[in-house]
C-alpha cells in the first residue's frame, strides 16, 4: 500500500481552467504538506495543514487553495491556471509538525502541464 | 528566510569513488537537520535526520556527519555504485515545516 498517494499523476490543461489535485496519507499523521519543484528543480513550501488546520501559507497566489476534508486528505484546488503553473507538485506528511526531527513522507508528485 | 546552502551543486564521479558534499545552515537555534535521496523521476526519501553535534549516522554505504557549532553536515559515499545517482538534499527546520537547500546531483557512471 502506497503511504502517500497523489492523483492525478499527470495533468494536461489549458491555460484558464479550473483543476484539483488529490492526496491521501494511510500513516496516520497529524501535518500534511504540499510543495512545488520549480523549473530549477527546487522544492519550495506551499502550505502545511496540521490536523485540517492551515499553519503555513506561504507567498502563493490566491489561486491556490488547499482543502483538508479529514487528516489523512490535502487536495489542492486551482483557479484559472496559468503557464507558470506549470511544474510538479509534492504532498509530502509527517506524524506531527516539521518543527524539528519529523520526517515528511512524500507523494509520488503530480506533473502539471498548462498549454 | 533560513538560508540552506549545498554544495557542490552537481558531482560527476565513477563507480567505485567515494564522494562527499556539504550542507551548511543556521548554527543559531538548531533543533536537527534532515537529508534526504531524491531520485529522478520519484520522491524524495529520507535518509537521515541528525539532531546531536558531532552526530554520525550510517546507511550501508552512506553516512553523514554533524557539525551544529559550524553549522554544516557533510553527507559522505563510499564505494559509489550507479544506483547512487541521485540528488541529495538536506533541510533545516522552520516554523512547521523544512526548508530544503537546493541539492547536489550525483552522477555515478558505470
Amino acid at each position: 500500500d502506497t503511504a502517500v498517494s497523489q492523483t492525478p499523476k499527470y495533468l494536461v490543461t489549458q491555460m484558464g481552467n479550473d483543476k484539483s489535485i488529490k492526496c491521501e496519507q494511510n500513516l496516520g499523521h497529524d501535518t500534511m504538506y504540499w510543495y512545488k519543484q520549480d523549473s530549477k528543480k527546487f522544492l519550495k513550501i506551499m502550505f502545511s495543514y496540521n490536523n485540517k488546520e492551515l499553519i503555513i501559507n506561504e507567498t502563493v497566489p490566491n489561486r491556490f487553495s488547499p482543502k483538508s476534508p479529514d487528516k489523512a486528505h490535502l487536495n489542492l484546488h486551482i483557479n484559472s491556471l496559468e503557464l507558470g503553473d506549470s511544474a510538479v507538485y509534492f504532498c509530502a506528511s509527517s506524524q506531527d509538525r516539521a518543527g524539528g526531527g519529523e520526517t515528511q513522507y512524500f507523494g509520488p508528485g503530480t506533473r502539471l502541464l498548462v498549454l | 528566510i533560513l538560508n540552506v546552502e549545498q554544495s557542490p551543486q552537481s558531482l560527476h564521479v565513477q563507480e567505485g569513488d567515494s564522494t562527499n558534499f556539504t550542507c551548511s545552515f543556521p548554527s543559531s537555534n538548531f533543533y536537527a537537520l534532515h537529508w534526504y535521496r531524491w531520485e529522478t523521476a520519484k520522491s524524495p526519501e529520507a535518509l537521515f535526520v541528525m539532531t546531536l553535534n558531532g552526530d554520525e549516522k550510517k546507511k550501508g554505504r552512506i553516512s553523514a556527519t554533524l557539525n551544529t557549532k559550524e553549522g554544516y553536515s557533510y553527507l559522505y559515499i563510499k564505494g559509489s555504485q550507479p544506483e547512487d545517482s541521485a540528488t541529495y538534499l538536506c533541510a533545516f527546520p522552520g516554523y512547521s515545516t523544512l526548508t530544503f537547500g537546493k541539492g547536489t546531483m550525483l552522477l555515478v557512471s558505470p
